[in-house]
């Protein structure tokens, strides 16, 4: 069965700390897919990341970077010297193929970020 | 290039009425998702369309729920008889091609039943 977990459901730091999110996930898929999506306050969401089953190379795209291990199923997400405007609810989901045409994405129940100043 | 598109972006409905919800995709893109976000909860799939055609509806509640995108113009969202527990945020994404896409979301609909 497909699931994605976050186990943080909050989280508080002050500003310039440096914050882990974490995401284990779930598959019998070889081939599939993970994403990270930020939803400030205002409530849209926003698209971070997308990461592929067969590149665990780590990411970083300026204070964010993303650390992919499928040893042990983790999609941790990193946010160094955080800032109030990081305060959002962040969101894993993972998409998985059984060879049909549908990628539809399963969610976790996220995490709240409060950046405190 | 305007984002995915999604009206009203909020609804109030008394139980028993009908709730519409609009999405216009991205432009060139073809595939549509409906996600609904429940209070306090993350979001879950309800149902993926192209361009005429349901997918996979997998999400979906059996009863009173209805999606469609038709040739022309937006795909629609649609509750019958909404209940209390419709209550939540509904989510429209649209992308280029099916697999593994990025999906690219709206700004969501609040619906709220009274």
């Amino acid at each position: 069965a497909q699931k994605v977990t976050q186990a943080q459901t909050e989280i508080s730091v002050v500003e310039k700390e440096d914050v882990t999110l974490d995401c284990v996930y779930e598959t019998r898929d070889t081939t599939y897919y993970l994403f990270w999506y930020k939803q400030p306050p205002s409530g849209e969401l926003v698209f971070l990341i997308r990461r592929n089953s067969f590149d665990e190379q780590n990411e970083i795209s300026g204070r964010y970077s993303w650390n992919f291990q499928k040893s042990t199923s983790s999609f941790n997400f990193t946010i160094t010297a955080s800032q109030v405007v990081d305060s959002a609810v962040y969101f894993c989901a993972l998409s998985e193929d059984y060879g049909g045409a549908t990628n539809k994405l399963i969610f976790g129940t996220g995490t709240l970020l409060a950046v405190q100043p | 290039n305007a984002g995915v598109m999604q009206n009203p972006r909020h609804l109030v409905r008394r139980r028993g009425q009908e709730a519409r919800l609009r999405c216009s995709p991205m432009k060139g893109h073809s595939h549509v998702y409906w996600y609904r976000q429940l209070p306090e909860e993350g979001l879950k799939f309800m149902v993926y369309l192209q361009k005429e055609n349901i997918i996979d509806e997998s999400g979906m509640p059996k009863e009173r729920f209805s999606a469609e995108f038709p040739k022309e113009g937006p795909s629609i969202l649609r509750i019958q008889q909404v209940v209390r527990g419709d209550s939540a945020a509904y989510f429209c994404a649209s992308s280029i091609r099916g697999t593994y896409n990025e999906q690219f979301f709206g700004p969501g609909t609040r619906l709220t039943v009274l």
